[in-house]
């Protein structure tokens, strides 16, 4: 499976949109981009994930660029709520059931 | 919405106790999970099973087994429990899809304390 870079934290105002970045340069054409997120003292909890095409539902919009190499999760108007680790993974079929949760984003979002 | 449970929030045994942990999905998923979390190592996979009575090993199965007797639970069994083995415990479930491998869907956790 692919690497994934995410920058360690970052902060967020109550109500504005947070914009977390992840880099895949090593992707390949059958990796998706999944999102997962962890609020402390719970289990990671599954956001969105997509192949090519920009994607959104009821938590966030997923931002993948033309190259696929990066993308960009989006909570358009976060909450206190929201503070929580944010996870970028990349899977293939093909790699079987292994799931690797790297470091993640420390989200803080701030009143 | 997916509900994957675990039998307990807190557990605390002894060292060389036998500690049974429960999962249970209620999706009718396929595929069953079991993590081990801990500082500055991440999730790191114990076990899964991807169909009834089928188990597979992961990264770290030493010490561990676990049982798959029906498609809605997965138990995770500490033979003898140690105090390396005190850790958060987390269990998830997905389902089989054609051309990728599906989201998984964990449980709230189960930290267990070994003395």
């Amino acid at each position: 499976d692919a690497k994934t870079t995410q920058p360690t934290s970052m902060d967020c105002a109550e109500g504005r949109a947070a914009n977390l970045p992840c880099n895949h340069s090593t992707i390949s054409g059958n990796e998706y981009v999944y999102w997962y997120r962890q609020i402390h003292s719970q289990g990671p909890q599954y956001i969105i994930h997509g192949l090519k095409n920009n994607e959104t539902n009821e938590m966030a919009s997923l931002i993948i660029t033309e190259d696929r190499k990066s993308s960009t999760l989006i909570l358009p108007h976060a909450t206190l709520r929201d503070t929580a680790v944010y996870y970028c993974i990349v899977r293939w079929r093909a790699g079987g059931f292994k799931t690797i949760f790297g470091a993640g984003t420390r989200l803080f979002v701030k009143a | 919405d997916v509900k994957v449970t675990q039998s307990s929030r807190y557990l605390v045994k002894r060292t060389g106790e036998k500690v049974f942990l429960e999962c249970v999905q209620d999706m009718d998923h396929e595929n069953m999970f079991w993590y081990r979390q801990d500082p500055g190592l991440g999730l790191r996979l114990i076990y899964f099973s991807y169909d009834v009575k089928m188990k597979e090993k992961g990264d770290i199965p030493e010490g561990y087994s676990v049982s798959r007797e029906k498609k809605e639970r997965f138990s995770l069994i500490l033979e003898s429990a140690s105090t390396n083995q005190t850790s958060m415990y987390l269990c998830a479930s997905s389902f089989t899809d054609q051309d990728r491998i599906s989201e998984q869907y964990f449980g709230p956790g189960t930290r267990l304390t070994v003395t």
